[in-house]
């Protein structure tokens, strides 16, 4: 079975700071993909990022990056700077070739105050 | 392109009552999912039916049924509501289940039975 696991509850932060959400994800497939998707107070989900499990390439977008690191099973988000904008439910999710689902995260709220 | 379109957006139900939250997309994407959010908790599938004619259960399909009769449209059925179903309910379509495709998320419907 897969697990995806956000031990960040809630993060607060003042704006510019960095900050990193964290993701331990569980599975015996070789084959998976993770993913990072944004909940805005708005409530809409926003895909951000795929990553599968033969690329461990770290990857930035603007003032965003991803840690992926298959030997500790972590997919890793840090924010750069970070604004008021920033303030969302982050939830990471896992998928893999042999279940035709998705599985996510409980989610970490980051905050960012002016 | 609307892309993944849920009604209703608020729903209040009595326990015991039914209904159905309608779900259709345009992208004519084969795998299609119906999520829950409580607090804490994240998104937990429910269904989900990976093309028209093939539905599957999710972590707690109890008291919901599903169909998919074509390949835009995915409805969830409430069979008698109870208190415990209110929460937020996602519908989601991608091309594939497992292969990595992400998913794109409706804006949500927010049940409250009473």
């Amino acid at each position: 079975a897969q697990k995806v696991t956000q031990a960040q509850t809630e993060i607060s932060v003042v704006e510019k700071e960095d900050v990193t959400l964290d993701c331990v994800y569980e599975t015996r497939d070789t084959t998976y993909y993770l993913f990072w998707y944004k909940q805005p107070p708005s409530g809409e989900l926003v895909f951000l990022i795929r990553r599968n499990s033969f690329d461990e390439q770290n990857e930035i977008s603007g003032r965003y990056s991803w840690n992926f690191q298959k030997s500790t099973s972590s997919f890793n988000f840090t924010i750069t700077a970070s604004q008021v904008v920033d303030s969302a439910v982050y939830f990471c999710a896992l998928s893999v070739l042999t279940a035709e689902s998705f599985v996510f995260g409980p989610g970490t709220r980051l905050s960012v105050l002016p | 392109n609307a892309g993944v379109t849920q009604t209703p957006k608020f729903q209040v139900l009595k326990t015991g009552q039914s209904m159905t939250l309608q779900c259709a997309q345009d992208m004519n994407h084969e795998y299609m999912s119906w999520y829950r959010q409580d607090p804490g908790m994240g998104l937990r599938l429910i269904h989900y039916s990976v093309g028209a004619g093939i539905t599957d259960q999710g972590e707690v399909p109890n008291g919901y049924n599903v169909s998919r009769s074509t390949t835009e449209d995915f409805p969830l059925r409430l069979l008698s509501a109870a208190p415990s179903q209110t929460s937020v309910y996602f519908c989601a379509s991608s091309y594939s289940g497992g292969q990595g495709t992400e998913q794109y998320f409706g804006p949500g419907t927010r049940l409250t039975v009473t």
